[in-house]
């Protein structure tokens, strides 16, 4: 198993301004994932972030918006930028061997 | 890409009571997985069972890869059973490596 470390662990922020989110994980590893929960709905993969190389984005996600940060093999920022109130969710991050594990996620209210 | 449908989506159960939640996805997958996600919003790992049944207390599992299928059983409900229960597959990518598609998930009250 695999320990995730995410903070904050939420965070109320006004619209136009960014936040960025950090995940610490107990071991290494070579992928870190993470994804968007909007309120009521389920879990959609934003990017995937490999230590080394420039992060893979899902489809309707852009690294402008979303910009993603791996130095190590240990660590992951994700940035919302320039927020609006539909960015308005939680933002979990993910380590995958076999099973994957998650940090207890970000909820993140703009106003 | 794979669509993953999980029933019901809504659940009300009194408490000491048995339930079935059922997950289908449209195509092969490597692995599937069931997640308990509690009212703060933290996702608990419950089963990693791509196939075959597995127990953990009053929770099993049941995963038939052949049919596309998983079942999750609670018996003897309560009430801090209650909050979403997910299912994710894992599918390989041309890159290499896997990511999760979760289901919409089915929500579950316990009441006293």
């Amino acid at each position: 198993s695999a320990v995730i470390s995410q903070k904050p662990s939420r965070d109320i922020c006004q619209r136009g301004t960014s936040l960025t989110i950090q995940c610490q994980v107990d071991s290494q590893v070579t992928m870190m994932f993470w994804y968007r929960q909007q309120p009521g709905q389920s879990l959609t993969l934003i990017a995937t972030a490999n230590q080394g190389s420039e992060a893979t984005y899902e489809s309707g996600f852009v690294i402008d918006k979303f910009p993603i940060s791996r130095p190590n093999l240990t660590f992951s920022t994700l940035t919302v930028s320039n927020m609006s109130p539909e960015d308005s969710s939680i933002y979990l991050c993910s380590v995958s061997n076999t099973e994957a594990f998650f940090g207890q996620g970000t909820r993140l209210t703009v106003v | 890409g794979i669509q993953v449908e999980q029933s019901p989506p809504d659940l009300i159960l009194q408490e000491g009571a048995n339930s079935t939640l059922r997950c289908n996805f449209s195509d092969s997958v490597n692995n599937l997985q069931w997640f308990h996600q509690n009212p703060w919003g933290q996702l608990i790992n419950l089963f990693y069972i791509p196939s075959g049944t597995k127990q953990n207390g009053r929770l099993s599992a049941t995963t038939v890869a052949t049919e596309r299928y998983s079942l999750l059983y609670i018996s003897s409900s309560q009430t801090t059973d209650s909050g979403v229960y997910f299912c994710a597959v894992d599918r390989l990518r041309n890159s290499g490596y896997s990511t999760l598609t979760f289901g919409k998930g089915t929500m579950l009250l316990v009441s006293p």
